[in-house]
């Protein structure tokens, strides 16, 4: 079984200032870890995804996010937080060898940005 | 552009009543999904087809059925058994080339059932 925990459904941050998003994984066979975004009352969009190449993955609009084995997790960072990235964030998970191809979500974490 | 297709948007349903909603996708991808989105909850998969005239169950299925007569086409029906039917419902597919093939997503229906 796989899963994803989404530490925090509220994170506030300033504009400029860094975003640190979390997110820890529950798989028994080497995940795949995706992040997407999504804005009010719209489909979700993915930002980045993690399938063993490199474990810093970099993303769109600025994002990016680090692959960490011995902790289980899979942090999203962006280093200057902009208005336009408030939205709520989706951390998912899917893994190889299993027999269902469809991904495991996080509860989710509103960001919001302050001016 | 190619991309996945929901419709309705806004869709209002009086208890006891069948509905369909309706997910179209161009982009020539083998796999579809169904989730539902409730506050605080994530996305829970509901049913998911990895080909034309088969599916399978998600993790919520119970209330739902689909069919998956064409390969671009996945409606979701939600029954009168659906004992909380009111959500966000997403639709989205993927090329299934491997398990790292990205979902996308359609912008989702809103279902409102009083």
């Amino acid at each position: 079984a796989q899963s994803v925990t989404q530490l925090g459904s509220h994170v506030s941050v300033s504009e400029g200032a860094l975003v640190l998003l979390r997110c820890n994984y529950s798989s028994s066979v080497p995940p795949y870890l995706f992040w997407y975004v999504q804005y009010p009352n719209q489909g979700l969009q993915l930002l980045l995804k993690y399938t063993s190449a490199a474990t810093l993955v970099k993303g769109i609009n600025g994002f990016e996010a680090e692959f960490k084995k011995s902790e289980t997790s899979f942090h999203l960072t962006k280093p200057s937080a902009h208005m336009s990235d408030a939205a709520e964030y989706f951390c998912a998970v899917t893994s190889s060898g299993t027999g269902r191809r469809a991904l495991t979500f996080g509860s989710g974490t509103r960001l919001q940005v302050q001016p | 552009d190619g991309g996945i297709t929901q419709s309705p948007k806004y869709l209002f349903r009086k208890e006891g009543q069948n509905v369909t909603l309706s997910c179209e996708q161009n982009l020539n991808h083998d796999a579809m999904y169904w989730y539902r989105q409730d506050p605080g909850q994530g996305l829970r998969l509901i049913y998911y087809s990895q080909i034309v005239n088969d599916f399978q169950k998600g993790d919520i299925a119970e209330g739902y059925s689909v069919s998956r007569e064409k390969k671009e086409s996945f409606p979701l029906t939600v029954t009168s058994a659906q004992k909380n039917p009111t959500a966000f419902y997403l639709c989205a597919s993927s090329s299934d080339r491997g398990q790292n093939s990205p979902l996308h997503f359609g912008n989702g229906t809103r279902l409102t059932v009083t």
